[in-house]
């Protein structure tokens, strides 16, 4: 597609509840970020993938978080026994990756914004 | 691992006042980025800066990359309503892994 696409936009889920965030990276994009942002708060890193390299998961906050990446392309993050402050918007980016001038420009998807009750 | 450091944290300027944000690597970065994210809106990229001691002007923006290449800094000058937002600062490590590290982000309100 034209952009990074993350699906669903907007997710209210019980307190206790499994949730799974889905990222389409722009096509060819070999590197993969998810980030966390609270209400008027800066970008968390949770987790970054490049290529074939083992992710990088360091800025996962718990194990209850945990992510995926498929055949390179699409990824999947997912919360499980959801808590409240967890309510946050999860936003997916990617990039080229290497060294080009451009490679490291870094695309954002529009967040899923999750809320937990 | 490396980490950038931004601040401030939290600007409040008159419309017309100058702005300036500031960004610290722990590592010497192979290039580093500024991004701007609107209220509501995801971080959008502006421009990004490769060479030592390197200056670049958008408009009424002036860049600037410290001659180590661990520094950097948002030069906004007499700012207007439209500048607010949150800018962040992104560095992207030397070596093999080519990570992109965010800065905390300077949220700027401008107050006509």
């Amino acid at each position: 597609g034209a952009g990074v696409s993350q699906s669903p936009s907007n997710k209210v889920t019980e307190k206790g509840k499994d949730v799974e965030l889905r990222c389409d990276p722009i096509s060819g994009h070999t590197a993969l970020y998810w980030y966390r942002q609270s209400l008027g708060q800066g970008l968390e890193f949770l987790i970054y993938f490049q290529g074939n390299s083992a992710p990088d998961k360091s800025g996962l906050p718990s194990d209850r978080f945990s992510a995926e990446r498929t055949g390179g392309s699409v990824s999947t993050l997912t919360i499980q026994r959801t808590q409240q402050e967890d309510s946050a918007v999860y936003l997916c980016a990617s990039s080229w990756g290497g060294l080009r001038d451009s490679g490291n420009t870094i695309y954002f998807g529009e967040g899923s914004w999750l809320t937990v009750v | 691992g490396q980490q950038v450091m931004q601040i401030p944290q939290y600007q409040h300027v008159q419309e017309g006042e100058d702005f300036t944000t500031y960004c610290n690597s722990s590592t010497t970065l192979s290039n580093i980025q500024w991004y701007k994210q609107r209220p509501g809106g995801h971080p959008v990229f502006l421009i990004q800066l490769v060479k030592s001691g390197e200056v670049k002007k958008q408009k009424r923006l002036t860049f600037q990359f410290g001659e180590a290449k661990k520094n950097s800094s948002l030069h906004i000058t007499a700012t207007q309503t439209t500048d607010v937002g949150t800018y962040f600062c992104a560095g992207l490590e030397s070596g093999g892994y080519q990570k992109v590290t965010f800065g905390i982000g300077t949220k700027l309100q401008v107050i006509p």
